[in-house]
């Protein structure tokens, strides 16, 4: 089992521009979560999908940062345009009922 | 308030002891409760999950949780420097939602 993938490992950019993250789940699992996590701090959850559908999204900056689930697998975040605040890391998480495996991540740094 | 609450520590143990992490929660409706690993520059890993009132053992660590008092603790035996980490705790609330606390960092000092 390959598990949770994520892409790339670190972005490094410029305030203003565009970036996206990509996660692909482990095979079968339908709910999805996108955290970002600060230093020092616990991961804080963006959204959740189940399947194709992102069931919550409340607590997402819809003003800068979107996210898709195509056909109810692969996902993407993207932020346009990413602001300093913005340097994190990235966090993806997938799991069908107890016990959710993260990926490794996306260290994103915006300059 | 945030839904889960953790004493961010740090925490230090001699080689051998019992680390004693935990954690409460706000949502009375909350059913499942996770503790996961983290090592710094890592992604968190997870330990144990729980769900029912009581003890819950895997080797050197046990879950506790206790409902009435809002309360989840995991209790590390044998403490090895290996356990060094930054120990999360999350609960999955009655919106199914997936909550973390800050974390607790343990250092484990041989």
């Amino acid at each position: 089992e390959a598990g949770v993938v994520q892409s790339p490992r670190y972005k490094i950019i410029e305030k203003k521009q565009p970036v996206a993250f990509w996660c692909n789940p482990i095979s079968g699992h339908n709910t999805l979560y996108w955290y970002r996590q600060n230093l020092g701090q616990g991961p804080e959850l963006l959204i959740r999908y189940e399947n194709e559908e992102a069931v919550d999204d409340s607590q997402l900056p819809k003003d800068r940062f979107s996210a898709e689930r195509l056909k109810g697998v692969d996902s993407t975040l993207k932020i346009q345009p990413a602001e300093l605040g913005d340097s994190a890391v990235y966090l993806c998480a997938t799991g069908v009922n107890y016990g959710y495996t993260f990926g490794s991540g996306t260290r994103l740094t915006v300059v | 308030q945030k839904e889960v609450e953790q004493n961010s520590g740090p925490l230090s143990v001699p080689e051998g002891a019992i680390a004693s992490l935990n954690c409460t929660y706000s949502d009375r409706g909350s059913q499942s409760f996770f503790w996961y690993r983290q090592y710094s520059g890592k992604s968190p890993e997870l330990i144990m999950f729980i769900y029912s009132n009581g003890d819950k053992e895997d080797g050197r660590f046990t879950a506790q949780l206790n409902k009435a008092s809002q309360y989840v603790s995991l209790l590390i035996r044998d403490s090895q420097p290996s356990d060094s980490a930054t120990y999360l705790c999350a609960g999955l609330n009655t919106g199914n939602q997936f909550y973390f606390g800050t974390g607790t960092s343990l250092t484990v000092i041989p």
